[in-house]
């Protein structure tokens, strides 16, 4: 089956760093990933849809300078979270759709997540 | 209100017990429906989906849908310790965008 592979798996950084965080399709072609961030007892909340060679589509609340979103290849997209601070800290998941999924049933394929804690 | 409602548990049950995971939605543009099942500290993993209302089986899973009262429903058969996860509905319409509800956390015991 499709794999989705994330780096890191976890990462402490300080507060005002800035934090990159690897989404890959390994074994497919994915022109749009989704990222999405989870915290403690709660939903996934969709924070960005990222389409391959072109910027990247944000959520109504999440800003675009601080979550900067890069797809530059159909097989791997990042996110960078500029100036973390301790709110940041979450559980970061992204998602990619098979490039050959096509119609209106097709499947999201999610990574295993990155968990961010800002001291 | 939210668009996703989903009782977040947790939920206790035997082995070989029934399991019925339910979600309620207000949104009517909603036309495919997801359940997925995370493991702790791990990605979802879709487990099936259906369109528009009806029923679908697949092994010890069976997924319902009632557009005309907007609930969603997830039943196992026979469960086992192994099924012990958080399931989450998510619906959708004809865009990519997934909402999901907050999960219920299901652990069966032996």
């Amino acid at each position: 089956g499709a794999v989705v592979s994330q780096h890191p798996s976890w990462v402490i950084c300080k507060s005002g760093t800035s934090v990159k965080i690897e989404c890959r399709s390994l074994d497919f072609q994915a022109t749009t990933m989704f990222w999405y961030r989870q915290f403690p007892k709660q939903s996934l909340m969709l924070m960005a849809t990222s389409n391959e060679g072109s910027k990247a589509t944000y959520e109504q609340g999440v800003e675009k300078d601080k979550f900067l979103i890069n797809h530059a290849s159909l097989t791997l997209s990042t996110l960078t979270v500029t100036s973390a601070h301790p709110e940041d800290s979450s559980f970061y998941i992204c998602s990619a759709r098979d490039r050959l999924g096509g119609g209106q049933t097709y499947e999201q394929y999610f990574g295993p997540g990155t968990r961010l804690t800002v001291t | 209100q939210k668009e996703v409602e989903q009782d977040p548990g947790p939920l206790s049950v035997p082995e070989g017990a029934i399991v019925s995971l339910n979600c309620t939605y207000s949104n009517s543009a909603f036309q495919y429906f997801m359940w997925y099942r995370q493991y702790s500290r791990k990605g979802p993993e879709l487990l099936m989906y259906t369109y528009s209302s009806g029923n679908k089986e697949d092994g010890r899973f069976t997924a319902q849908v009632d557009k005309s009262s907007k609930y969603i429903s997830l039943f196992i058969r026979d469960s086992q310790p192994s099924d012990s996860a958080t399931y989450l509905c998510a619906p959708r319409g004809n865009t990519d965008k997934l909402i999901f509800g907050t999960g219920t956390r299901l652990q069966v015991f032996p």
